[in-house]
Protein backbone atom coordinates (compact mmCIF):
# COMPACT_ATOMS: atom_id res chain seq x y z
CA UNK A 1 0.00 0.00 0.00
CA UNK A 2 1.29 3.45 -0.94
CA UNK A 3 2.28 5.32 2.34
CA UNK A 4 4.14 8.60 3.49
CA UNK A 5 6.37 7.70 6.28
CA UNK A 6 8.47 10.00 8.51
CA UNK A 7 11.01 9.15 11.54
CA UNK A 8 11.60 10.09 14.30
CA UNK A 9 7.96 10.35 15.11
CA UNK A 10 9.27 12.37 18.10
CA UNK A 11 12.25 14.01 19.19
CA UNK A 12 13.45 16.58 22.19
CA UNK A 13 15.99 18.39 20.40
CA UNK A 14 17.99 21.46 22.69
CA UNK A 15 18.17 25.12 21.41
CA UNK A 16 21.13 25.50 18.94
CA UNK A 17 21.17 21.83 17.93
CA UNK A 18 20.87 20.42 14.47
CA UNK A 19 17.60 18.52 14.13
CA UNK A 20 16.96 16.26 11.10
CA UNK A 21 13.56 14.95 10.18
CA UNK A 22 13.12 12.16 7.53
CA UNK A 23 10.40 11.90 5.02
CA UNK A 24 10.04 8.41 2.56
CA UNK A 25 7.21 7.78 0.47
CA UNK A 26 6.42 4.66 -1.69
CA UNK A 27 3.93 6.45 -3.73
CA UNK A 28 5.59 6.89 -6.82
CA UNK A 29 4.51 10.77 -6.62
CA UNK A 30 6.93 13.55 -7.93
CA UNK A 31 6.08 15.97 -5.68
CA UNK A 32 6.92 16.35 -1.85
CA UNK A 33 6.40 19.05 0.86
CA UNK A 34 6.99 19.97 4.20
CA UNK A 35 4.52 21.43 6.33
CA UNK A 36 4.49 22.85 10.28
CA UNK A 37 1.52 22.00 12.60
CA UNK A 38 0.61 24.88 15.02
CA UNK A 39 -2.95 25.29 17.22
CA UNK A 40 -4.72 27.89 15.74
CA UNK A 41 -2.83 28.10 12.71
CA UNK A 42 -3.75 25.18 11.17
CA UNK A 43 -0.90 23.81 8.49
CA UNK A 44 1.60 25.93 6.76
CA UNK A 45 3.76 25.30 4.03
CA UNK A 46 7.72 25.49 4.66
CA UNK A 47 9.15 24.04 2.03
CA UNK A 48 8.27 21.57 -1.33
CA UNK A 49 9.89 19.62 -4.16
CA UNK A 50 8.59 19.11 -7.83
CA UNK A 51 11.65 16.57 -8.60
CA UNK A 52 14.85 15.59 -6.78
CA UNK A 53 17.81 17.37 -6.15
CA UNK A 54 15.22 20.59 -6.25
CA UNK A 55 13.91 22.05 -3.48
CA UNK A 56 11.42 25.37 -3.36
CA UNK A 57 10.67 28.02 -0.37
CA UNK A 58 7.35 27.39 1.09
CA UNK A 59 5.48 29.73 2.89
CA UNK A 60 7.58 29.93 6.13
CA UNK A 61 11.02 28.83 5.15
CA UNK A 62 13.04 31.20 7.44
CA UNK A 63 15.55 28.87 9.74
CA UNK A 64 14.69 25.17 7.60
CA UNK A 65 16.21 24.07 5.35
CA UNK A 66 14.94 21.54 2.85
CA UNK A 67 16.81 18.36 0.81
CA UNK A 68 15.37 15.85 -2.00
CA UNK A 69 18.48 13.42 -2.66
CA UNK A 70 16.02 10.95 -4.49
CA UNK A 71 12.40 11.09 -5.54
CA UNK A 72 11.36 9.22 -2.42
CA UNK A 73 13.52 10.88 0.12
CA UNK A 74 13.11 14.27 1.52
CA UNK A 75 14.34 15.97 4.38
CA UNK A 76 14.08 19.08 6.48
CA UNK A 77 16.85 20.36 8.16
CA UNK A 78 16.95 22.91 11.15
CA UNK A 79 20.23 23.68 11.67
CA UNK A 80 19.93 25.86 14.56
CA UNK A 81 17.02 24.68 15.99
CA UNK A 82 14.74 27.60 18.56
CA UNK A 83 12.20 27.12 20.84
CA UNK A 84 9.94 28.97 18.19
CA UNK A 85 10.63 25.52 15.80
CA UNK A 86 8.78 23.50 19.00
CA UNK A 87 5.59 22.00 16.28
CA UNK A 88 4.61 19.04 14.66
CA UNK A 89 6.03 18.45 11.06
CA UNK A 90 4.06 16.98 8.30
CA UNK A 91 5.49 15.50 5.40
CA UNK A 92 3.16 14.75 2.27
CA UNK A 93 3.19 14.05 -1.05
CA UNK A 94 1.50 14.26 -3.94
CA UNK A 95 1.75 13.26 -7.84
CA UNK A 96 2.56 15.62 -11.03
CA UNK A 97 -0.89 14.08 -12.86
CA UNK A 98 -3.03 14.76 -10.05
CA UNK A 99 -1.24 17.77 -7.74
CA UNK A 100 -4.29 17.96 -6.39
CA UNK A 101 -4.41 15.58 -3.49
CA UNK A 102 -1.85 15.69 -1.05
CA UNK A 103 -0.82 12.31 0.69
CA UNK A 104 0.12 12.76 4.33
CA UNK A 105 2.51 11.18 7.00
CA UNK A 106 1.79 10.29 10.84
CA UNK A 107 4.14 13.55 11.64
CA UNK A 108 6.62 14.26 13.81
CA UNK A 109 6.48 15.65 17.39
CA UNK A 110 9.80 18.34 17.75
CA UNK A 111 10.32 19.67 21.54
CA UNK A 112 13.11 22.22 20.91
CA UNK A 113 14.04 23.18 25.28
CA UNK B 1 -2.03 37.58 6.62
CA UNK B 2 -4.27 34.11 6.82
CA UNK B 3 -5.60 33.60 3.15
CA UNK B 4 -8.53 30.75 4.33
CA UNK B 5 -10.05 31.20 7.16
CA UNK B 6 -12.84 28.64 9.33
CA UNK B 7 -15.05 29.00 12.09
CA UNK B 8 -15.83 27.79 14.59
CA UNK B 9 -12.96 26.98 16.09
CA UNK B 10 -14.46 24.46 17.68
CA UNK B 11 -17.96 22.41 17.89
CA UNK B 12 -19.45 20.46 19.46
CA UNK B 13 -23.27 18.73 17.80
CA UNK B 14 -25.02 16.15 19.03
CA UNK B 15 -24.98 12.67 17.51
CA UNK B 16 -27.32 12.39 14.29
CA UNK B 17 -27.27 16.46 14.56
CA UNK B 18 -25.83 18.24 11.17
CA UNK B 19 -22.73 19.84 11.61
CA UNK B 20 -22.05 22.44 9.55
CA UNK B 21 -18.21 24.23 9.46
CA UNK B 22 -17.65 27.63 7.46
CA UNK B 23 -14.63 28.70 5.43
CA UNK B 24 -14.28 31.88 3.32
CA UNK B 25 -11.07 32.95 1.32
CA UNK B 26 -9.21 36.08 -0.23
CA UNK B 27 -7.82 35.10 -3.51
CA UNK B 28 -10.06 34.97 -6.21
CA UNK B 29 -7.57 32.96 -8.20
CA UNK B 30 -8.32 30.36 -5.88
CA UNK B 31 -10.50 27.44 -7.81
CA UNK B 32 -10.08 23.89 -6.03
CA UNK B 33 -11.29 23.71 -2.42
CA UNK B 34 -10.45 20.20 -0.53
CA UNK B 35 -11.42 19.64 2.94
CA UNK B 36 -9.11 17.31 5.03
CA UNK B 37 -10.12 15.20 8.48
CA UNK B 38 -7.55 14.39 10.67
CA UNK B 39 -7.72 12.55 14.27
CA UNK B 40 -5.57 13.07 16.99
CA UNK B 41 -2.01 11.34 16.45
CA UNK B 42 -2.36 11.09 12.37
CA UNK B 43 -1.89 12.81 9.21
CA UNK B 44 -4.76 14.89 7.73
CA UNK B 45 -6.46 12.86 4.96
CA UNK B 46 -8.74 14.27 2.01
CA UNK B 47 -12.33 13.82 2.56
CA UNK B 48 -14.13 15.29 -0.21
CA UNK B 49 -13.20 18.59 -2.46
CA UNK B 50 -14.74 21.02 -5.02
CA UNK B 51 -13.81 22.90 -7.53
CA UNK B 52 -15.32 26.56 -8.61
CA UNK B 53 -17.47 25.42 -11.27
CA UNK B 54 -19.52 23.35 -8.92
CA UNK B 55 -21.53 24.86 -6.20
CA UNK B 56 -22.45 21.53 -4.65
CA UNK B 57 -20.57 18.50 -4.05
CA UNK B 58 -21.93 15.29 -2.35
CA UNK B 59 -20.39 12.35 -0.69
CA UNK B 60 -22.36 10.25 1.42
CA UNK B 61 -22.73 12.25 4.59
CA UNK B 62 -20.82 14.97 3.74
CA UNK B 63 -21.56 17.60 1.65
CA UNK B 64 -19.92 20.65 0.61
CA UNK B 65 -21.67 24.46 -0.25
CA UNK B 66 -20.00 26.99 -2.52
CA UNK B 67 -20.68 30.61 -2.54
CA UNK B 68 -18.12 31.73 -5.37
CA UNK B 69 -19.47 35.38 -5.01
CA UNK B 70 -19.00 35.68 -1.55
CA UNK B 71 -15.75 33.61 -1.35
CA UNK B 72 -17.33 31.30 1.07
CA UNK B 73 -17.85 27.65 1.58
CA UNK B 74 -19.06 24.90 4.05
CA UNK B 75 -19.12 21.16 4.84
CA UNK B 76 -22.29 20.20 6.03
CA UNK B 77 -21.78 16.72 8.05
CA UNK B 78 -25.34 14.96 8.36
CA UNK B 79 -26.37 12.31 10.69
CA UNK B 80 -23.07 13.37 12.54
CA UNK B 81 -21.79 9.89 14.35
CA UNK B 82 -19.14 10.20 17.23
CA UNK B 83 -16.52 8.61 14.62
CA UNK B 84 -16.83 12.13 12.77
CA UNK B 85 -14.94 13.59 15.61
CA UNK B 86 -11.36 14.83 14.20
CA UNK B 87 -9.99 18.23 13.04
CA UNK B 88 -11.59 19.45 9.54
CA UNK B 89 -9.05 21.46 7.20
CA UNK B 90 -10.61 23.80 4.57
CA UNK B 91 -7.97 24.07 2.06
CA UNK B 92 -7.49 25.94 -1.76
CA UNK B 93 -5.65 25.75 -3.95
CA UNK B 94 -4.98 27.94 -7.75
CA UNK B 95 -4.88 24.86 -9.53
CA UNK B 96 -3.01 27.17 -12.85
CA UNK B 97 -0.60 28.12 -10.14
CA UNK B 98 1.71 26.17 -7.98
CA UNK B 99 0.90 23.02 -6.52
CA UNK B 100 0.43 24.69 -2.73
CA UNK B 101 -2.56 24.58 -0.59
CA UNK B 102 -3.12 27.58 1.62
CA UNK B 103 -4.89 25.39 4.49
CA UNK B 104 -6.98 27.12 7.28
CA UNK B 105 -6.52 27.27 10.84
CA UNK B 106 -9.20 23.89 11.37
CA UNK B 107 -12.70 23.66 13.46
CA UNK B 108 -12.53 20.84 15.72
CA UNK B 109 -15.47 18.97 15.65
CA UNK B 110 -16.81 16.51 18.76
CA UNK B 111 -20.11 14.14 18.19
CA UNK B 112 -21.25 13.28 21.76
CA UNK B 113 -23.51 10.45 21.41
Amino acid sequence: EAAVTQSPRSKVAVTGGKVTLSCHQTNNHDYMYWYRQDTGHGLRLIHYSYVADSTEKGDIPDGYKASRPSQENFSLILELASLSQTAVYFCASSDRGNQDTQYFGPGTRLLVL
Amino acid sequence: QQQVRQSPQSLTVWEGETAILNCSYENSAFDYFPWYQQFPGEGPALLIAIRSVSDKKEDGRFTIFFNKREKKLSLHITDSQPGDSATYFCAAMNQGGSAKLIFGEGTKLTVSS
